[in-house]
């Protein structure tokens, strides 16, 4: 299995603010992947992100408000930028460990006021 | 990927067998079949994959149909500890290069 290691694990952050969300792995990947989950519902991919190269977004999540950061193979960083309260939610990484398994880790809890 | 299709919710008393049934209808020669759960807030936690025969592992069972359209993953003795959603996705496997498709999932809800 993979560890994933991801701060902080919650925070409350005013309306306007940003804030880095890290993620570290135990292990050397290619891949990491950024989900948030919104309150009561399932999980979204925001991107993916490929050491080497600019993170892939997904449809209704842009670069400027969600840059991501790969600077090597075991670690990356989602910033939450100029939040608002909608932004308020479960973000979650995850990458690849042996064998055709995602693992994730516990997640960051954040509450935008 | 194939769409998978999963009750919302459902119960179970403590120390029965939990069977929660997944239908994946549109599954692909080439595409597992993943089970997930996730405890309260806590990041998805992997509970076992397969892709025609039937897997046990420590933690749960999984039976695959012969048409492999619909599969059952069974925690033999639920705990209260157990309670939890539970996400069935269909997906090929690859090198971990694709992400993970979730939909809305059961909520098991283990009863004392």
């Amino acid at each position: 299995s993979a560890v994933i290691s991801q701060k902080p694990s919650r925070d409350i952050c005013q309306r306007g603010t940003s804030l880095t969300i890290q993620c570290q792995v135990d292990s050397q990947v290619t891949m990491m992947f950024w989900y948030r989950q919104q309150p009561g519902q399932s999980l979204t991919l925001i991107a993916t992100a490929n050491q080497g190269s600019e993170a892939t977004y997904e449809s209704g999540f842009v670069i400027d408000k969600f840059p991501i950061s790969r600077p090597n193979l075991t670690f990356s960083t989602l910033t939450v930028s100029n939040m608002s309260p909608e932004d308020s939610s479960i973000y979650l990484c995850s990458a690849p460990g042996l064998g055709e398994i995602q693992y994730f880790g516990a997640g960051t809890r954040l509450s935008v006021l | 990927d194939a769409k998978t299709t999963q009750p919302p919710s459902m119960d179970c008393a403590e120390g029965r067998a939990a069977n929660l049934p997944c239908n994946h209808s549109t599954i692909s020669g080439n595409e597992y079949v993943y089970w997930y759960r996730q405890i309260h807030s806590q990041g998805p936690q992997y509970i076992i994959h397969g892709l025609k025969n039937n897997e046990t592992n420590e933690m749960a069972s999984l039976i695959i149909t012969e048409d492999r359209k619909s599969s059952t993953l069974i925690l033999p003795h639920a705990t209260l500890r157990d309670t939890a959603v539970y996400y069935c996705i269909v997906r090929v496997a690859l090198d971990g290069a694709n992400n993970l498709f979730f939909g809305t999932g059961t909520r098991l809800t283990v009863i004392p």
